[in-house]
């Protein structure tokens, strides 16, 4: 399986950008990567996925590198309810569909 | 829509008895899955449903835990006898495709 680095914490001021960074070098070619969220006493919230190509929701952008060994979250405007623990992990859903939660990011998005 | 709803939210026990914890998914989602987060470790993995069948339950951590899905509907994850260790949050998912929505979880204190 695929191992993924995320750094333990990050601060973002309310109202800009928070990016997020993952690296996953180890990724296979069949593997998406998704990024989950877990605002405290809550469960793991979808944010969004994508395999190569930069991916856009209403909730955030991905930056995926065109090597595909690390990619980047983007909240474009943070809110203090963005606060939570982020979460990369990469997934194909072939054979298995468990998810991979490893320890991700604490942000804390400051007023 | 409900989201996928987990009975009880906190569940206190003693050491020795037996816990059944209870989920009903998105409706028209096939997919259930089981997590966990103990002793402050990673959310791992317990096992996945597809209808009333275990695809997958690879994460069972051993034989005291025992998981149903009768009729394909909700699931319950019964814990006995429940151990020390087993304290932590329970989650539960579920997914029509690849996209896991989780509940809110069930806090389980094995006193």
């Amino acid at each position: 399986d695929a191992k993924t680095t995320q750094p333990p914490s990050m601060d973002c001021a309310e109202g800009r950008a928070a990016n997020l960074p993952c690296n996953h070098s180890t990724i296979s070619g069949n593997e998406y990567v998704y990024w989950y969220r877990q605002i405290h006493s809550q469960g793991p919230q979808y944010i969004i996925h994508g395999l190569k190509n930069n991916e856009t929701n209403e909730m955030a952008s991905l930056i995926i590198t065109e090597d595909r060994k690390s990619s980047t979250l983007i909240l474009p405007h943070a809110t203090l309810r963005d606060t939570a623990v982020y979460y990369c992990t990469p997934y194909s859903g072939a054979g298995s569909y468990q998810l991979t939660f490893g320890k991700g990011t604490k942000l804390s998005v400051i007023p | 829509e409900a989201g996928v709803t987990q009975f009880p939210s906190h569940s206190v026990i003693e050491k020795g008895q037996t816990v059944t914890l209870r989920c009903d998914p998105i409706s028209g989602h096939d997919n259930l899955y089981w997590y966990r987060r103990v002793m402050g470790k990673e959310i791992k993995f317990l096992l996945h449903f597809v209808k009333e069948s275990k695809q997958d339950e690879s994460g069972m951590p051993n034989n005291r835990f025992l998981a149903e899905r009768t009729g394909g509907t909700y699931s319950t994850l019964k814990v006995q006898p429940a151990e020390l260790e087993d304290s932590g949050v329970y989650f539960c998912a579920s997914s029509r495709g690849y996209i896991q929505y989780f509940g809110a979880g069930t806090r389980l204190s094995v006193l």
